[in-house]
């Protein structure tokens, strides 16, 4: 079965460091990858989707930037943070192979910047 | 441009009710439609998938149907409990393999014992 893997679950940073938060996903092969953020009392933001391995797309303009090492791995990173980087990080992936294209969430991390 | 609208924002009843939750989208143009359901700091937990071909999902108390032409869907909550207390997001995705979803803001349902 499909899983996704995400980490850490909380995270308190002072603001200039840097940021590294990883998705990992198991039991399928080549799939969509997703970041998402949502913000206190807003809704999900879609921060960067990868089609393959190397291949971003940011959908908007920021401070983060995303990479995808290997094919079921993605990673959400900063080199320096900023108070408005704060937010629950959610990682998704699409399922293709089943055709169904439905969407599955990993448990998301919480983001402090301090 | 695609807009997914989820009205009400919140909702409060009393244990036991039967419940329609709604989901209006501008685009009929869809390839499915997915209801999550997202505990308080919690990930987003996938309810159920409609296809376009589809009219209706079923699963155990809850039962999702899709009227593309219309533009809408309703997530209909079988006598509901306490534990049902969460917010319900739908999304919906255009078709091709790259495309991407688009969220409403989400229903905040309380449900009172």
């Amino acid at each position: 079965s499909q899983t996704i893997h995400q980490w850490p679950a909380t995270l308190v940073q002072p603001v200039g460091s840097p940021l590294s938060l990883e998705c990992t996903v198991e039991g399928t092969s080549n799939p969509n990858l997703y970041w998402y953020r949502q913000a206190a009392g807003r809704g999900l933001q879609l921060l960067f989707y990868s089609v393959g391995i190397g291949q971003i797309s940011s959908e908007v303009p920021q401070n983060l930037s995303a990479s995808r090492p290997q094919d079921r791995q993605f990673i959400l990173s900063s080199k320096k943070l900023l108070l408005s980087d704060s937010g629950f990080y959610l990682c998704a992936w699409s399922d293709l192979e089943s055709g169904s294209y439905g969407y599955t969430f990993g448990s998301g991390t919480r983001l402090t910047v301090v | 441009k695609q807009e997914v609208t989820q009205i009400p924002a919140a909702l409060s009843v009393p244990e036991g009710e039967n419940l329609v939750l709604n989901c209006s989208f501008t685009d009929s143009a869809i390839y499915n439609l997915q209801w999550f359901r997202q505990d308080p700091g919690k990930g987003l937990t996938s309810l159920l998938l409609i296809q376009s071909s589809q009219r209706e999902q079923t699963s155990g108390r809850l039962n999702a149907s899709l009227d593309k032409s219309s533009g809408r869907s309703t997530l209909y909550i079988a006598a509901s409990q306490p534990g049902d207390s969460a917010t319900y997001l739908c999304a919906v995705r255009p078709p091709g393999a790259n495309s991407k979803l688009t969220f409403g803001k989400g229903i905040t349902l309380s449900v009172r014992p």
